[in-house]
């Protein structure tokens, strides 16, 4: 059973250019988070889908981070018109229902530095 | 103030040290409390999980929920080089539709041979 996996796991782009991030999660899971993780501040909440439910956008910063969930499984993150403020760790994590209450299971994650 | 505090270190023990490793919270409805561990440029993965109050021990890890005191602590005996990462604790209030968990900023422990 393969986990959750990421791609691409480094990403470097210009300032003002748009990046696409794709999280794979475990075959089954029907949740699945978007977190963003910089240096000293921890994991912040992005996004999360449940099943057909409408997602709860609640974390995302700004009008320019929008994420898809195509089929209840792959899922993309597409961050528009980068900024530098945007450089960090973006990871995926899938969790089931059922499951030992939350637990979520993390991919690698994608390191994105704007330059 | 946070929901969930934890104090980010850094900690640096020697090898064979007995860790203690704690969050404190402050929504007394949280009743699952999980510890995860982070190695560098890796995803957290899940290391304990505790729900409502009481102790539960893997091997030379220990978790303590105390929810009178809203404080939960992680223990790691005889500590290995190993073992040196950030540990993220995280809580949520109920295992439905919202799975939403609320994080500490994590402890980064560092185990010196």
């Amino acid at each position: 059973g393969a986990g959750v996996s990421q791609s691409p796991s480094n990403k470097v782009t210009e300032k003002g250019k748009d990046v696409e991030l794709r999280c794979d999660p475990i075959s089954g899971h029907t949740a699945l988070y978007w977190y963003r993780q910089s240096l000293g501040q921890g994991l912040e909440f992005l996004i999360y889908f449940q099943g057909n439910s409408a997602p709860d956008k609640s974390g995302l910063p700004s009008d320019r981070f929008s994420a898809e969930r195509t089929g209840g499984s792959v899922s993309t993150l597409t961050i528009q018109r980068t900024q530098q403020e945007d450089s960090a760790v973006y990871l995926c994590a899938s969790s089931s229902i059922g499951g030992r209450g939350n637990t979520q299971y993390f991919g690698p994650g994608t390191r994105l530095t704007v330059l | 103030q946070k929901e969930v505090e934890q104090d980010p270190g850094p900690l640096s023990v020697p090898e064979g040290a007995i860790v203690s490793l704690n969050c404190t919270y402050s929504n007394s409805a949280f009743q699952y409390f999980m510890w995860y561990r982070q190695y560098s440029r890796k995803g957290p993965e899940l290391l304990m999980y505790t729900y409502s109050s009481g102790n539960k021990e893997d091997g030379r890890f220990t978790a303590q929920v105390d929810k009178s005191s809203k404080y939960i602590s992680l223990f790691i005996r005889d500590s290995q080089p190993s073992d040196s990462a950030t540990y993220l604790c995280a809580m949520s209030a109920n295992a439905g539709n919202n799975r939403k968990l609320i994080w500490g900023l994590g402890t980064s422990l560092a185990v010196n041979p």
